[in-house]
């Protein structure tokens, strides 16, 4: 496996379902990003992990929890989500820390999430 | 008002034209802008990034910024059936240290025709 990975690529999941995303990235990279994208609309950041620590939550509602175990993994746990949560969220990786050069972000496939 | 404005399109072009996709943006303090293309069912992937104001190629595609008029540009020459995707424009203060929040636009649906 190379790059950014996201598993399952696609997912549909009732309002009382509890359900995880996962993201690995095969970079060597320190960073890891989520971020949701809905028709019509910029890519929303929702949280950013920096060597293991989280370092942004752009006022995600509680419904979405990240938990990031190490800095090649990163998950989304989801719980009691609202029809309106649907949208292809997406995972991206970065070097990171003092890296010295520009740190740009490189992205996975993305999870396409529908909540009935 | 957004901090970034891209208009959505869908722009559609003959094969072999040249495309020109554009964003606007509010924030002074963006230095660094990125031009990401998305295929459908894909993730984003970055085509190029400019730093400050200037020109950049890359093979077909410049990138140019305008930062005196807050507008940043993204020219593909020779357009190709294989081009067509939705571009997305990013911008942010800061590319160093990590956890850099990046600011995007809505993205450009490219469609280019046979």
């Amino acid at each position: 496996e190379t790059g950014v990975t996201q598993t399952p690529r696609h997912l549909v999941m009732g309002m009382t379902n509890k359900k995880s995303l996962k993201c690995e990235q095969h970079l060597g990279h320190n960073a890891m990003y989520w971020y949701k994208q809905s028709a019509k609309k910029p890519l929303e950041l929702m949280f950013v992990y920096n060597f293991k620590e989280q370092t942004e939550n752009n006022s995600v509602p509680s419904r979405f929890s990240p938990e990031c175990p190490n800095s090649s993994h990163l998950f989304l746990h989801l719980h009691t989500l609202q029809p309106e949560d649907s949208a292809l969220y997406l995972c991206a990786s970065s070097q990171g820390g003092t890296s010295g050069g520009t740190d740009t972000q490189y992205f996975g496939p993305g999870t396409r999430l529908t909540v009935l | 008002q957004k901090e970034v404005e891209q208009d959505p399109g869908p722009l559609s072009v003959p094969e072999g034209a040249i495309v020109s996709l554009n964003c606007t943006y509010s924030n002074s303090a963006f230095q660094y802008f990125m031009w990401y293309r998305q295929y459908s069912r894909k993730g984003p992937e970055l085509l190029m990034y400019t730093y400050s104001s200037g020109n950049k190629e890359d093979g077909r595609f410049t990138a140019q910024v305008d930062k005196s008029s807050k507008y940043i540009s993204l020219f593909i020459r020779d357009s190709q059936p294989s081009d067509s995707a939705t571009y997305l424009c990013a911008m942010t203060g800061s590319l160093t240290g990590g956890g850099n929040k990046l600011t995007f636009g809505t993205g450009t649906q490219l469609k280019v025709e046979l």
